[in-house]
């Protein structure tokens, strides 16, 4: 079974410092996008960044980029120059292009303090 | 362009009863995915159509159903709501040629309250 897990239920970062979110996966195939969506409060899920599985390339979206280890199934979110209107829900996903089923973890709740 | 509108935003049933949800995809896609969202459970992926068509399905019980129409609208209807189907439901849709690149683009969500 594919699964995706983030170990950090709640994470706080001062205004301006960087934070790095985590994330795990387990799945056995070759063909997948893995993503970080952001839930604001009592806002819609958008798109933060999206890294291929074939690409070695770390994905990076200004502010935003992520480390893609693909040997260690992780896959973690480096926000730098953290702003406040960052504080929001994260949200590592999965998806391949076998099942079609974007599989989300538990999601990172994150506090930016002035 | 308008992005996904779900409705209701807001609803209260009792058990026992059914709903209807509904979602407009973002005009040109024709992909509509639709997940339950819980403080316990977290995202859970419900089923997935493009074309009419359920393309894909999570594992919920029978009482979960949806559809979609040939404008790409879609409605999800749960029968028989328990305690347990109280949620924030979310439907996303995707541009053509990304579905399985997770191009998703969601609504704000229907809120569910079961009593």
């Amino acid at each position: 079974a594919q699964t995706v897990t983030q170990s950090q239920p709640e994470m706080s970062v001062q205004e301006a410092e960087t934070v790095t979110l985590s994330c795990t996966y387990d799945t056995s195939e070759n063909n997948y996008y893995l993503f970080w969506y952001k839930q604001p409060p009592s806002r819609q899920m958008i798109l933060v960044i999206r890294q291929e599985a074939y690409k070695q390339q770390n994905a990076t979206e200004n502010r935003f980029s992520v480390n893609f280890q693909k040997a260690a199934k992780s896959f973690s979110l480096k926000i730098s120059d953290s702003q406040l209107g960052d504080t929001a829900m994260y949200f590592c996903a999965f998806i391949s292009s076998n099942t079609g089923k974007l599989i989300f973890g538990q999601g990172t709740t994150l506090q930016v303090k002035p | 362009k308008a992005g996904v509108t779900q409705t209701p935003r807001y609803l209260i049933k009792t058990r026992g009863q059914q709903v209807t949800l509904s979602c407009s995809p973002i005009s040109g896609h024709r992909s509509v995915s639709w997940y339950q969202q819980t403080p316990g459970q977290g995202l859970q992926f419900l089923f997935e159509y493009f074309s009419e068509t359920q393309r894909n399905k999570g594992n919920f019980p029978g009482r979960f159903s949806g559809r979609q129409f040939s404008n790409s609208r879609s409605e999800m209807n749960v029968s028989t709501l328990e305690l347990g189907d109280s949620a924030l439901y979310l439907c996303a849709s995707s541009p053509p040629g990304t579905t399985f690149a997770g191009e998703l683009f969601f609504g704000e969500g229907s809120r569910l309250t079961v009593l």
